[in-house]
């Protein structure tokens, strides 16, 4: 079945560590997704990207960093700058200029302890 | 900038229409979707309306978009206790690229 995986589904990290959360599609989607929901606000844009080796920073990237080195994979690291990391993280990927959808994954849920 | 609002709850009874509603400030936008989240789950698209359209209907689904005003809605008919969830109203610009979100509403559907 075609989709987009996202994981772990949780995730807890120590203050001052580094994580990543994985996020692959095999939609065959040019266009990929990372946003942030928190309570009583609505998702808010971290990175996209739009074609392999190429990304853009949304409107929330301080402290976040990406990659795209393949199509199929869009990981997101949360480093130790950003400040409040503890949140809900969603995925999506989209066909890209002109699609109408975007597919999400499931989220992860990342707690900082 | 562009900014997209919506009512934070709304409770309705089993059987009667749900009627959701969104404002939003930047006209230039494309499309105008509506998804849906469920609890612990990521989005799910529910229905989408391209922005020179007035009225899309897809089965219990009715979109109403007024332009004049930046108003959006969706009206379920015949609500059942699985549509309670979070509804995001949510619209696109730049090719598709850009996609700004709501809140979301909080549908709850007492049986």
């Amino acid at each position: 079945d075609g989709g987009i995986t996202q994981s772990p589904k949780y995730l807890f990290r120590k203050e001052g560590q580094n994580v990543t959360l994985s996020c692959e599609q095999n939609l065959n989607h040019d266009a990929m997704y990372w946003y942030r929901q928190d309570p009583g606000q609505g998702l808010r844009l971290i990175y996209y990207s739009q074609i392999v080796n190429d990304f853009q920073k949304g409107d929330i990237a301080e402290g976040y960093s990406v990659s795209r080195e393949k199509k199929e994979s869009f990981p997101l690291t949360v480093t130790s700058a950003q400040k409040n990391p503890t949140a809900f993280y969603l995925c999506a990927s989209s066909i890209g200029e002109g699609g109408t959808e975007a597919f999400f994954g499931q989220g992860t849920r990342l707690t900082v302890v | 900038g562009e900014d997209v609002e919506q009512s934070l709850f709304l409770s309705v009874r089993e059987g009667d229409s749900s009627v959701i509603n969104c404002t939003y400030t930047d006209s230039s936008s494309t499309y105008l979707y509506w998804y849906k989240q469920e609890p612990g789950a990521g989005l799910q698209l529910l229905t989408y309306i391209f922005s020179n359209m007035d009225m899309k209907q897809d089965q219990r689904l009715t979109v109403l978009l007024n332009k004049k005003d930046k108003h959006l809605s969706l009206r379920i008919a015949d609500t059942q206790t699985g549509d309670s969830a979070i509804y995001f109203c949510a619209e696109s610009f730049d090719g598709g690229f850009k996609t700004i979100f709501g809140a979301g509403t909080r549908l709850f559907v007492k049986a």
